[in-house]
């Protein structure tokens, strides 16, 4: 089974910095990528995937992932941040066998 | 469409006590999935189905079971909680293994 590991377990930022958070995974296998956002109280939501093709992903409310397949990495950016970005981030790897794996979690505060 | 939807939202039991968790989704979605959600450790997959009549084990099935007898509801079941089992559940649902998945609200859920 893949493993899905986030470095940081929270970041604190300004509005307007520029966020980019970690992902690796451990599949060598053809895999799907997924960043869910969840805002406080509420339910996961997606903010992008990747199936294949251009490895530079752009998803809603301004967020972008590269894949980065030799270093197994699916890290997301997003320029400037708003404070209504603060919400925890996860990563998420699909493979062949029906599930998600999903990383740990980062929590992302943007401060006014 | 509601999407996924989940009842009920908060639960407080005792140890020893049973409940059912029930999960709705109106996508016509094949496969539906249950997580538990703690802190520091991200989405855990306890169960999940790929079709109606069939369910299969997660990374974290123990003290848990399902049923889905209809394709559009799945059903979590504590027969004998615990306080270890004082979590946030989540269900999901998608159209395939490799498709993005829709997630319910959540629902809380604390034994004493």
């Amino acid at each position: 089974a893949q493993s899905v590991s986030q470095h940081n377990h929270h970041v604190i930022l300004s509005e307007a910095a520029s966020l980019e958070l970690g992902c690796n995974y451990s599949y060598g296998g053809t895999v799907n990528l997924f960043w869910y956002v969840q805002y406080p109280g509420q339910h996961l939501q997606l903010l992008l995937k990747y199936f294949s093709g251009d490895p530079l992903v752009k998803g809603i409310k301004g967020f972008e992932a590269e894949f980065i397949k030799s270093k197994f990495s699916f890290n997301l950016r997003k320029p400037s941040v708003q404070w209504s970005d603060t919400a925890e981030y996860f990563c998420a790897v699909g493979s062949n066998d029906y599930k998600l794996s999903f990383g740990a979690g980062t929590t992302v505060t943007v401060r006014a | 469409n509601a999407g996924v939807t989940q009842t009920p939202k908060f639960r407080v039991l005792k140890t020893g006590q049973s409940m059912t968790l029930l999960c709705a989704q109106d996508m016509n979605h094949e496969y539906m999935y249950w997580y538990r959600q703690d802190p520091g450790m991200g989405l855990r997959l306890i169960h999940y189905s790929v079709g109606e009549g069939t369910t299969a084990k997660g990374e974290v099935p123990d003290g848990y079971n399902v049923s889905r007898l209809k394709k559009q509801n799945f059903l979590l079941g504590l027969e004998s909680a615990a306080p270890s089992q004082t979590s946030v559940y989540f269900c999901a649902s998608s159209w395939s293994s490799y498709n993005e998945q829709f997630f319910g609200p959540g629902t809380r859920l604390t034994v004493l």
